[in-house]
């Protein structure tokens, strides 16, 4: 069946270093990828999202490029904030699977 | 604001009772989604209803039910409640009845769970 694997962290880092979050995927059919972002308190938020092959989602500084031949959709940041502070998850949807598809969240910490 | 709003917040009951959790889809989206969001588990798809009709389903447990009425809100059900049960309960809404969810979903702060 489908599945999403991705770091749990925590993950530490200090203000305006630079971010990779490496998520893969196992998934029959096509699948659209997708980021999601939860801050504390509250429900998630799409990040990002691509739906075919080398496409490259992007938003808020953040980027991810859909890379079917190694099944990966890491996630990327140049320069983080501590607003950037957060839980992190990678899901697929359309892969064969019903609903989204989600691995178990990367929790970010950012440091002043 | 993703537009979803989930009724209540938190909610907190005792093993064997039944409670009823509440979503408003966004304004012109037709689906929603529930999943289930616990620390073992993690986030989970239960079932997913558009525009009234049940469209698929997840990992839900027989005690669990919804239903989606004819205003597009939708009520999860859950009876019979055990310790276990204890989780945070997402809804998510998109325009789509897509079951293999490509389209964006938009999800809502979620129903907060204890069961004791």
């Amino acid at each position: 069946g489908d599945s999403v694997t991705q770091m749990e962290g925590p993950v530490t880092l200090s203000e305006e270093a630079f971010l990779t979050i490496n998520c893969t995927y196992t998934a029959t059919g096509y699948p659209s990828l997708f980021w999601y972002v939860q801050y504390p308190g509250e429900g998630l938020q799409l990040l990002l999202k691509a739906t075919k092959a080398d496409d490259k989602g992007s938003n808020k500084g953040f980027e991810a490029t859909y890379r079917k031949e190694t099944t990966s959709f890491h996630l990327e940041k140049g320069s983080v904030q501590v607003s950037d502070s957060a839980v992190y998850f990678c899901a697929l949807g359309g892969g064969g699977a019903d609903g989204l598809t989600f691995g178990k969240g990367t929790h970010l910490i950012i440091q002043p | 604001d993703s537009g979803v709003t989930q009724t209540p917040k938190h909610l907190i009951t005792a093993t064997g009772q039944r409670v009823t959790l509440r979503c408003s889809p966004r304004s012109g989206d037709l689906s929603v989604y529930w999943y289930q969001q616990s620390l073992d588990q993690g986030l989970q798809f239960l079932i997913q209803y558009y525009n009234g009709e049940e469209r698929a389903k997840g990992n839900i447990l027989e005690r669990f039910s919804a239903q989606q009425f004819p205003d597009l809100h939708s009520e999860l059900n859950l009876s019979s409640l055990e310790l276990g049960d204890s989780a945070l309960y997402f809804c998510a809404s998109s325009v789509e009845g897509d079951r293999l969810a490509k389209n964006i979903q938009y999800f809502g702060a979620g129903t907060r769970l204890s069961v004791l």
